[in-house]
């Protein structure tokens, strides 16, 4: 079984440059997520799918973030512009349901630079 | 407030030796409580999930425990190996609201020959 795919795995921009990273769930994993992690620290929820609804994105930067995920398959999150504090790994996970049980599979992460 | 705390923050070991880490949480209604490993440069992969009627699992050298009443569980790693350098993070489960997963900050296992 194919694992959660990120591209890309490394991105270096400069500030006020805008970056998108894409994400493919395991097939059949109705529930997605993207998590910021920063350096030393847990990963932060940023946005939460389910199939192509976004269940919970109280916790995305809406004036420099956005997310889609069209047709409840792959996904996107995009930052534009980018800051300076934007630099951490951007992790995605999905899982087959929306219940309280369910393992999560993350992606390797793209890592993001901003200079 | 749902949180979890994980401790310690970080951690060296010689290889071979025993390690035990901790992790606290307030989430309620509790569902399940999940350890992960991250490798540096990768994503979080689950280790054991433990859930309100259990109160330990062994996976290899992982063991994990659970006190639903204290709300603290703990993953001991038995005999480490230079493989087991990684992030151990702590995730738990409520059972309701839309965003019901609270994770810890994961504590830094590093393991020296």
């Amino acid at each position: 079984e194919a694992g959660v795919a990120q591209s890309p795995r490394y991105k270096i921009i400069e500030k006020r440059q805008s970056v998108a990273f894409w994400c493919n769930p395991i097939s059949g994993h109705a529930t997605l997520y993207w998590y910021q992690q920063i350096l030393g620290q847990g990963p932060k929820l940023l946005i939460q799918f389910q199939n192509n609804g976004v269940v919970d994105d109280s916790q995305l930067p809406k004036d420099r973030f956005s997310a889609e995920r069209l047709k409840g398959v792959d996904s996107t999150l995009k930052i534009q512009p980018a800051k300076l504090e934007d630099s951490a790994v951007y992790l995605c996970a999905s899982r087959p349901d929306g219940g309280f049980s369910g393992e999560l599979f993350f992606g390797e992460g793209s890592r993001l630079t901003v200079l | 407030k749902n949180q979890v705390e994980q401790s310690p923050q970080s951690l060296i070991i010689l290889e071979g030796k025993n390690c035990t880490l901790q992790c606290n949480y307030t989430v309620s209604p509790f569902s399940n409580l999940r350890w992960y490993k991250q490798d540096t440069g990768r994503g979080p992969v689950s280790l054991t999930i433990m859930t309100f009627s259990e109160n330990t699992k062994s996976n290899g050298r992982y063991t994990a425990t659970l006190d639903a009443d204290t709300k603290q569980s703990s993953l001991h790693i038995t005999a480490s190996q230079l493989s087991d350098s990684a992030s151990y993070i702590c995730v738990v489960s409520a059972i309701s609201g839309a965003n019901n997963l609270f994770f810890g900050t994961g504590t830094r296992l590093t393991v020296i020959p």
